[in-house]
């Protein structure tokens, strides 16, 4: 049982496109909503992270937007470059500090 | 920096061999954790401890236990390693607070 179902699973996009990565998630208990970024090699690294009291969060070319009704929220790259390629997870948590439930991952490729 | 650390990058194990993985934070953070990963099922937490000595169980605890005598130092442990525990392991520590920092994984093959 996957509380949190991310979408796509692969991606394609050439340089300067907009990727958009999607997740829903089932527990209204959830408080926070981060992405995380993992390049080959290398353990995931927090990307942005938004809470259920706001919209939209900006970070440089990395947006969120949040829908609290509809349970979903998602990643927008803008001006995707080959160096965003990597995978990115979605996740959820209900307390400080506490588990995190992650989507299953999008794996990104950005085409030069 | 925050730096977690993991004993091996890759490691290769007999069928019911006892496996241990090992993972060290430098940060001081209270809260550490372990997670397998497996393409196209994220990450899936196994156990995470809040405190030396305490652990609680996450979403896939069977086949596993683990070990936290000091703060730094998180231990997970494969009784009898078996086929379908062939995975990527990653250790995370957090602070209180919800960003979780990852070391870079470790690559078990059990055969």
């Amino acid at each position: 049982q996957q509380q949190v179902k991310q979408s796509p699973q692969s991606l394609i996009v050439q340089k300067g496109g907009i990727p958009i990565i999607n997740c829903a998630y089932e527990n209204t208990a959830f408080d926070y909503f981060p992405w995380y970024q993992q390049f080959p090699g290398k353990g995931p690294a927090l990307l942005i992270a938004i809470r259920p009291d706001v919209s939209e969060k900006k970070e440089g070319r990395f947006t969120i937007s949040f829908n609290k009704s509809a349970k979903q929220f998602s990643l927008h790259i803008m001006d995707s470059q080959p160096g965003d390629s990597a995978t990115y997870f979605c996740a959820a948590s209900r307390d400080a500090g506490n588990m995190l439930t992650f989507g299953g991952g999008t794996r990104l490729m950005v085409k030069p | 920096d925050v730096k977690v650390t993991q004993s091996s990058r890759y490691l290769v194990k007999r069928t019911g061999e006892k496996v241990f993985l090992e993972c060290v934070q430098d940060m001081d953070h209270e809260n550490m954790f372990w997670y397998r990963q497996d393409p196209g099922l994220g990450l899936r937490l196994i156990y995470f401890s809040y405190d030396v000595k305490m652990k609680e169980k996450g979403d896939i605890p069977e086949g596993y236990s683990v070990s936290r005598e000091k703060k730094e130092r998180f231990s997970l442990i494969l009784e009898s390693a078996s086929t379908n525990q062939t995975s990527m392991y990653l250790c995370a520590s957090s602070p209180h607070t919800y960003e979780q920092y990852f070391g870079p994984g470790t690559r078990l093959t059990v055969t």
